[in-house]
């Protein structure tokens, strides 16, 4: 069984551009989170969506947006690029998002803004 | 609001000794704790869960364990080997849904 699988693994973008980020889940998981990790903050929670809705949101700007398809794969996009932004984005999935399901995470995103 | 103290921040110990890591949460409703054991450029890999209708769970060299009255729980880890010098984050679950809040990390460094 294939695991989380994200797009690009790496990449290095201007500031004031964006990006999209794009994760497939575990075959048969529904529900799909995103995080960032920085030295400074460590793991942060962005959002999760499930059934192609957003379910839950953290405290980032507006900038950090997604979307779910209806096979389950997401994106995420950032727009107007900060050098803050920089960071390994994680995509996670689960089964159906209850609380207790196991989650478990992609490889990664390792964003560079220059 | 939800939060996850991990401790320590790093931790050194001798091949074979035996390492313990520490976190308390603050939101009473969490009921999933999951440990991640991350290495230098890779993803956070699951070792260890625990749901909160159990106090302990043991997984080879591997066990957790949890006080849902005191909410804290804790990661024990056995017979150290050099292989396990890693970062390890513990989490808890807040709100309904999958939204994890993660601890500060702990880096463990086992010499040999």
């Amino acid at each position: 069984k294939a695991g989380v699988t994200q797009t690009p693994r790496y990449l290095i973008k201007t500031r004031g551009q964006q990006v999209t980020l794009s994760c497939s889940p575990i075959s048969g998981h529904r529900s799909v989170s995103w995080y960032q990790q920085t030295p400074g903050q460590g793991l942060q929670f962005l959002f999760e969506y499930f059934s192609e809705t957003q379910r839950n949101k953290g405290n980032f700007p507006g900038r950090f947006s997604g979307r779910q398809f209806s096979n389950s794969r997401s994106e995420m996009n950032v727009s107007t690029l900060e050098l803050g932004d920089s960071a390994l984005y994680l995509c996670a999935s689960s089964f159906d998002g209850s609380a207790g399901n196991t989650i478990y995470f992609g490889e990664g995103s390792w964003l560079t803004v220059v | 609001g939800e939060n996850v103290e991990q401790h320590p921040s790093t931790l050194s110990v001798q091949e074979g000794d035996s390492a313990v890591i520490k976190c308390t949460y603050s939101d009473s409703a969490s009921n999933y704790f999951p440990w991640y054991k991350q290495e230098l450029g890779k993803r956070p890999q699951l070792i260890i869960d625990i749901r909160s209708n159990v106090g302990e769970k043991k997984d080879q060299r591997i066990a957790v364990t949890l006080n849902k009255t005191a909410k804290h729980f804790s990661l024990h880890i056995t017979e150290t080997q050099p292989e396990d010098s890693a970062v390890y984050f513990c989490a808890a679950n807040v709100e309904y849904g999958n939204k994890l809040v993660f601890g500060a990390g702990t880096i463990l460094r086992v010499k040999s």
